[in-house]
């Protein structure tokens, strides 16, 4: 099956703790990237990223960090979650790079306590 | 939500009636994806569309770059149509800037 792969499905975690969420991509696409839907259900993009440049919505904080072992995989670290952290995190993937469609992952929800 | 403004925000439709969303854009779209996130929050891809028409099933879009807007059509709303439905434009190859949603309720 090709498809867009996140680990976990839930994540529940204190404030302070770090965590990683999973990303994988089988459909053979360069570029990668992770949005954030909160509350509301609004979704916005945190970070797009190809085996030549990482870009970063600057509302993003400092303590979320994409990790990347190659271009199938894109994870998505939180070094000290913050209660407002809580959300979903979804997970995307284009085939090269700029205007082409995106596909997601069924997304990763995290609950800070 | 600001970029991109979805109406209505919530549509009641009875089994077998047509419908239609619509995005409008703050800023000229280079190319606009629709979704539909279902219960269990998958976004299932519906269509991707630079300017033009495309059809899929019951389903219709049009995206109108020179006037900012896209449209999706649904004819004969069967129960499964339920769920959220965004637009999305990608004006940068920087990420998808999204609207708010169309909650869409299909009742028998």
């Amino acid at each position: 099956e090709t498809a867009v792969f996140q680990t976990p499905n839930y994540h529940v975690t204190q404030v302070g703790n770090e965590v990683s969420f999973n990303c994988k991509q089988t459909l053979g696409h360069d570029t990668m990237y992770w949005y954030k839907q909160d509350s509301k259900k609004l979704l916005k993009i945190m970070f797009s990223y190809n085996n030549k440049q990482l870009i970063v919505n600057e509302t993003v904080p400092r303590r979320f960090s994409p990790q990347s072992s190659d271009k199938a995989h894109l994870n998505l670290r939180i070094k000290s979650v913050e209660p407002e952290d809580s959300a979903v995190y979804l997970c995307a993937s284009s085939p090269g790079t700029g205007y082409a469609e995106q596909f997601f992952g069924p997304g990763t929800r995290l609950t800070v306590l | 939500g600001d970029k991109v403004k979805q109406s209505p925000s919530a549509l009641s439709l009875q089994e077998g009636t047509n419908s239609a969303l619509r995005c409008n854009f703050s800023i000229a779209a280079t190319t606009v994806q629709w979704f539909l996130q279902n219960p269990r929050g998958s976004l299932i891809n519906l269509f991707y569309l630079v300017p033009g028409t495309k059809e899929n099933g019951r389903l219709k879009s049009a995206f109108d770059s020179k006037e900012s807007y896209s449209t999706l059509h649904i004819r004969d709303a069967q129960l499964e149509d339920s769920g959220t439905y965004f637009c999305a434009e990608n004006n940068y190859a920087q990420g998808l800037t999204f609207g708010l949603g169309t909650r869409v309720s299909v009742f028998p």
